[in-house]
C-alpha cells in the first residue's frame, strides 16, 4: 500500500497568517493527491484534487503543489474559517491513503 | 442538493454482523462510484471498499477483506456495507462518500459502529 506521510500534525497560526502543510508519499502516485478540509463535527470537505485543482466554491487563498512525491497545500492570508484539520489523500492507487491530518489552530 | 444519508450503526459484540445503508438524493446515483471512509480519533481517516457504477467492480482494504460486502441498488439510489466477524478495530465512524473519479465530493455525517463486548 502507498504510505502517506503528512507534517505538521499541529500548526499554530494567526489571523493573516501563509502556512504550507506537507504530504509525502512513498512513491510516485503522479498528480493523483487530493485535500480534504474536516470541521469538528462535520465531514470531510474536498478541497483540492489532482494536486491543485481546486474544488468548485473553494476561495483561491487556496493552493496546491507538487515537487515529485512531494506535495503542498498552502494557505495565505488565513481566515477565522480556516481554523480545521486538513488531510491529503493518494488517490492513484486502491486501497486510497490518508495521511494523519494536520489541525490548523489558532495561535 | 446532493444528499447521502447513511444509517444502521449500532453497539455490536465482537464477531456480530451489521448492514449499513446509505442513501443518496441530487444526483444520477447510477453514474457514480461510492465509497465507504471510516474514521477513528486514533487511525484517522481509512478508505474501507469502494463499487463501480453497476456493483460489478467491488475493492476493499486488506484488513476488511473476506469480512465487509459493499453493494449498490440503483434503482433504490441506495449503497450498503454489510459487516461480518466485527472485531473492537473496527469501531468508528463510517462514512458514504461519492467518488468523483478525482476524489470523494459528497460526504454523508456518518453512522457510528461500536464493537465491544
Amino acid at each position: 500500500d502507498i504510505q502517506v506521510t503528512q507534517s505538521p500534525s499541529s500548526l499554530p497560526a494567526s489571523v493573516g497568517d501563509r502556512v504550507t502543510i506537507t504530504c509525502q508519499a512513498s512513491e510516485d502516485i503522479n498528480k493523483y493527491l487530493n485535500w480534504y478540509q474536516q470541521k469538528p463535527g462535520k465531514a470531510p470537505k474536498l478541497l483540492i484534487y489532482d494536486t491543485s485543482k481546486l474544488e468548485t466554491g473553494v476561495p483561491s487563498r487556496f493552493s496546491g503543489s507538487r515537487s515529485g512525491t512531494y506535495f503542498w497545500l498552502t494557505i495565505t492570508t488565513l481566515q477565522p474559517d480556516d481554523f480545521a484539520t486538513y488531510y491529503c489523500q493518494q488517490y492513484d492507487n486502491i486501497p486510497y491513503t490518508f495521511g494523519r491530518g494536520t489541525k490548523l489552530e489558532i495561535k | 442538493e446532493v444528499q447521502l444519508v447513511e444509517s444502521g450503526g449500532d453497539l455490536v459484540q465482537p464477531g456480530g454482523s451489521l448492514r449499513l445503508s446509505c442513501a443518496a438524493s441530487g444526483f444520477t446515483f447510477g453514474n457514480y462510484w461510492m465509497n465507504w471512509v471510516r474514521q477513528t480519533p486514533s487511525k484517522g481517516l481509512e478508505w474501507v471498499a469502494n463499487i463501480n457504477h453497476n456493483g460489478s467492480g467491488r475493492y476493499y482494504v486488506d484488513s476488511v477483506k473476506g469480512r465487509f460486502s459493499i453493494s449498490r441498488d440503483n434503482d433504490k439510489n441506495s449503497l450498503y456495507l454489510h459487516l461480518n466477524n466485527l472485531r473492537a478495530e473496527d469501531t468508528a465512524l463510517y462514512y458514504c462518500t461519492r467518488g468523483a473519479g478525482y476524489g470523494d465530493d459528497a460526504w454523508g455525517q456518518g453512522t457510528l459502529v461500536t464493537v465491544s463486548p
